[in-house]
C-alpha cells in the first residue's frame, strides 16, 4: 500500500534560518510528488511538484524539495524563512491505483517561525 | 476566476441531520474530489470523479454520498451526521491530460477550495 510519512509534526524555527521539512513515501510504482501549504483558515495551494527529470525542484515562495529515489524521500528545503512561512506544511504522492490516480497526504508539518 | 468554491464556510449539524456540502469549478476540470482534514490525520480520500456521471469511493467514504451531474458541480451528502464527521471538509479539482475516462490526478496540480468547518453535535 502507498503511504506518505511525515515525521516531525512541527518545526519551530526563528526567522531567518534554514529549514528542512521532511518527507518519506512507500511505493512499489512510479509516483508525482507534491508539497502544498496550507495557511490559517486557508485551503491548500501548491508549493511544488516532482514528475520527472532533475531532482531538485523548486517552488514558489523560495521553497525547493529533492527527490531522492533510492531513500524514497521528499524532503522541502528554505534556506532563510520567513514569518509569513509559519503554515502547515504537506507532502502528497499521486499513484496509480483502482484505475485512477489518487492524492495522498502525509499528515502534515506544522513550520512556526519565530521572530 | 473563481477557482473551487464550497459553500458553506462553516455549519453545525445535530446528530442524525442530513446535509450537502456544495463544491463548484469553473475551470472546467474533469477531477474532482472530497477529502476530510483531521488533526495529525492529513487529508482523507473520501469520494471522487473522473468525469461527470462517473463516481468512486476514496478511502473513508462511510456515511457519505456523492453525485456529479456535471463537470462544474460535486455536491457531498451526509445521510445522517455523527460526531465522527467533525471535520474540516475540502473539495479539489484537477484537469486530467489523459484522453480517456480514466484520467485522474496523475503529474496535474489539484487546486482546493476554502474548506467547510463541519461540527456534529
Amino acid at each position: 500500500a502507498q503511504s506518505v510519512t511525515q515525521l516531525d509534526s512541527q518545526v519551530p524555527v526563528f526567522e531567518e534560518a534554514p529549514v528542512e521539512l521532511r518527507c518519506n513515501y512507500s511505493s512499489s510504482v512510479s509516483v508525482y510528488l507534491f508539497w502544498y501549504v496550507q495557511y490559517p483558515n486557508q485551503g491548500l495551494q501548491l508549493l511544488l511538484k516532482y514528475l520527472s527529470g532533475s531532482t531538485l525542484v523548486k517552488g514558489i515562495n523560495g521553497f525547493e524539495a529533492e527527490f531522492n529515489k533510492s531513500q524514497t524521500s521528499f524532503h522541502l528545503r528554505k534556506p532563510s524563512v520567513h514569518i509569513s512561512d509559519t503554515a502547515e506544511y504537506f507532502c502528497a504522492v499521486s499513484v496509480w491505483m483502482d484505475s485512477s490516480y489518487k492524492l495522498i497526504f502525509g499528515s502534515g508539518t506544522r513550520l512556526l517561525v519565530r521572530p | 476566476n473563481a477557482g473551487v468554491t464550497q459553500t458553506p464556510k462553516f455549519q453545525v449539524l445535530k446528530t442524525g441531520q442530513s446535509m450537502t456540502l456544495q463544491c463548484a469549478q469553473d475551470m472546467n476540470h474533469e477531477y474532482m474530489s472530497w477529502y476530510r482534514q483531521d488533526p495529525g490525520m492529513g487529508l482523507r480520500l473520501i469520494h471522487y470523479s473522473v468525469g461527470a456521471g462517473i463516481t468512486d469511493q476514496g478511502e473513508v467514504p462511510n456515511g457519505y454520498n456523492v453525485s456529479r451531474s456535471t463537470t462544474e458541480d460535486f455536491p457531498l451528502r451526509l445521510l445522517s451526521a455523527a460526531p465522527s464527521q467533525t471535520s474540516v471538509y475540502f473539495c479539489a479539482s484537477s484537469y486530467s491530460f489523459y484522453s480517456d475516462w480514466t484520467g485522474g490526478l496523475g503529474n496535474t496540480e489539484a487546486f482546493f477550495g476554502q474548506g467547510t468547518r463541519l461540527t456534529v453535535v
